[in-house]
């Protein structure tokens, strides 16, 4: 069965740091896609990125970035120059299968506390 | 992406009593999706609602408590049945846009008394 570890149940960090949320997953297969949504205070769950098993290159958008490393079962998501509005819960997932939408198998989440 | 609302958006309601929790997409998608987050944890799949089938069911959840149907590519409803304060949470569908990737509705905040 697949599994998502996030070790960090809380981050604080002051406004304008950079922040690292880890993320570990466990699968024994080899098509996958990996996911990380965001849930501020309101409690939608937003999409921020998926990547799929097959590609390891990292991603940048703006401040987010993203670093997929399957030697190491990691996808882990930095925030630089964090602010107040990134203060959030953030939920790393794991769908099995290529091509098609499947269960979500989330991890337990992170929640980021951003300060003035 | 699809525009995805569910209603009511949250509710108070007496143990022993159901509710209807409705999804609507502004599209047609072929796989919905109902999650439960119960109070500061992770969220979990409840069940698959495919149009023209029956819905799957994760282990752990069962028709009889949590009812659901989809009787077009637009629209879902998850039934919560019987209701106990165990069963307060918040309620999210999700629908998969572009084959691969899930996008989640507001939600509907549940609280059982």
């Amino acid at each position: 069965a697949q599994k998502v570890t996030q070790a960090q149940t809380e981050i604080s960090v002051v406004e304008k740091e950079d922040v690292t949320l880890d993320c570990v997953y466990e699968t024994r297969d080899t098509t996958y896609y990996l996911f990380w949504y965001k849930q501020p205070p309101s409690g939608e769950l937003v999409f921020l990125i998926r990547r799929n098993s097959f590609d390891e290159q990292n991603e940048i958008s703006g401040r987010y970035s993203w670093n997929f490393q399957k030697s190491t079962s990691s996808f882990n998501f930095t925030i630089t120059a964090s602010q107040v509005v990134d203060s959030a819960v953030y939920f790393c997932a794991l769908s099995l299968g290529i091509g098609t939408a499947s269960k979500l198998t989330f991890g337990t989440g992170t929640r980021l506390q951003v300060t003035l | 992406s699809a525009v995805i609302s569910q209603k009511p958006s949250r509710d108070i309601c007496q143990r022993g009593t159901s509710l209807t929790i409705q999804c609507q997409v502004d599209s047609q998608v072929t796989m919905m999706f109902w999650y439960r987050q119960q109070p500061g944890q992770s969220l979990t799949l409840i069940a698959t609602a495919n149009q023209g089938s029956e819905a799957t069911y994760e282990s752990g959840f069962v028709i009889d408590k949590f009812p659901i149907s989809r009787p077009n590519l637009t629209f879902s409803t998850l039934t919560v049945s019987n209701m106990s304060p165990e069963d307060s949470s918040i309620y999210l569908c999700s629908v998969a846009w572009g084959r691969e990737t899930q996008y989640f509705g507001p939600g509907t905040r549940l609280l059982v008394l």
